[in-house]
């Protein structure tokens, strides 16, 4: 396994209100990734970070923010949440960036299935 | 063209048989290509990286063709347990920013009956 938790796993929460996703790695990677899987459109980047306190956008990243106040933790914020961001969540890690090292990818949480009603 | 195109299946087969998907990424400057499997309700897990000259492991053997742009994914002596969702991913160059980060495509079901 590769160390990555996510909490928490199932939530469902009402139109409107915000809600946090949490990401911990022990394995003190320093990249750490969050995506939404959604039905036709496969895994899509939201957000990510390259180091603490350092983020980017990602692909599909409005309505969405994100902080990593530590190495190991990588939140993920829905605002104001909307029935369009019901989605399976994934974090993902990776020790440096995919590609930059023969055979470096990224490894994934168990993922966290939100619902917005 | 979409950056990573794969078959969505579902491939049905039975047990025994060999199996191959196909993918197609449209950015010909792509460094790096992986296959990653993912069971239904679970994280994606790698399953092997594609290099250049072909790789296998076991059953399962990874070809990439540069000059027409495609992966290819074999799998032998198919098993009950291979049935999953198998996804293609492509690195594509780092210019920085949120580039170079990998590009998943929507995947290929695989139903191995007995």
């Amino acid at each position: 396994d590769a160390g990555i938790t996510q909490s928490p796993r199932h939530k469902v929460t009402e139109t409107g209100t915000p809600v946090t996703l949490r990401c911990h790695q022990t394995e003190n990677h320093r990249y750490m990734y969050w995506y939404r899987q959604d039905p036709g459109h496969g895994l899509r980047l939201i957000h990510y970070s390259y180091g603490v306190k350092d983020t980017d956008k990602g692909e599909v990243s409005d309505g969405y923010s994100v902080s990593r106040s530590k190495t190991e933790d990588f939140l993920l914020t829905l605002e104001s949440a909307t029935s369009s961001q019901t989605s399976v969540y994934f974090c993902a890690i990776s020790e440096s960036k995919p590609g930059t090292t023969s055979g470096n990818t990224i490894y994934f949480g168990e993922g966290s299935w939100l619902t917005v009603v | 063209r979409k950056e990573v195109e794969q078959d969505p299946g579902p491939f049905n087969v039975p047990e025994g048989a060999t199996v191959a998907f196909n993918c197609t990424y449209s950015n010909s400057a792509s460094q790096s290509f992986f296959w990653y499997r993912q069971d239904c309700r679970k994280e994606p897990k790698l399953l092997m990286s594609v290099y250049s000259s072909g790789n296998e492991d076991g059953r399962f053997t990874a070809q990439l063709n540069r000059a027409s742009q495609y992966i290819s994914l074999l799998i032998r002596d198919s098993k009950l347990s291979d049935s999953a969702t198998y996804l293609c991913v492509v690195n594509p160059p780092n210019y920085g920013g949120s580039q170079g980060n990998l590009i998943f495509g929507k995947g290929t079901k695989l139903s191995v009956k007995p």
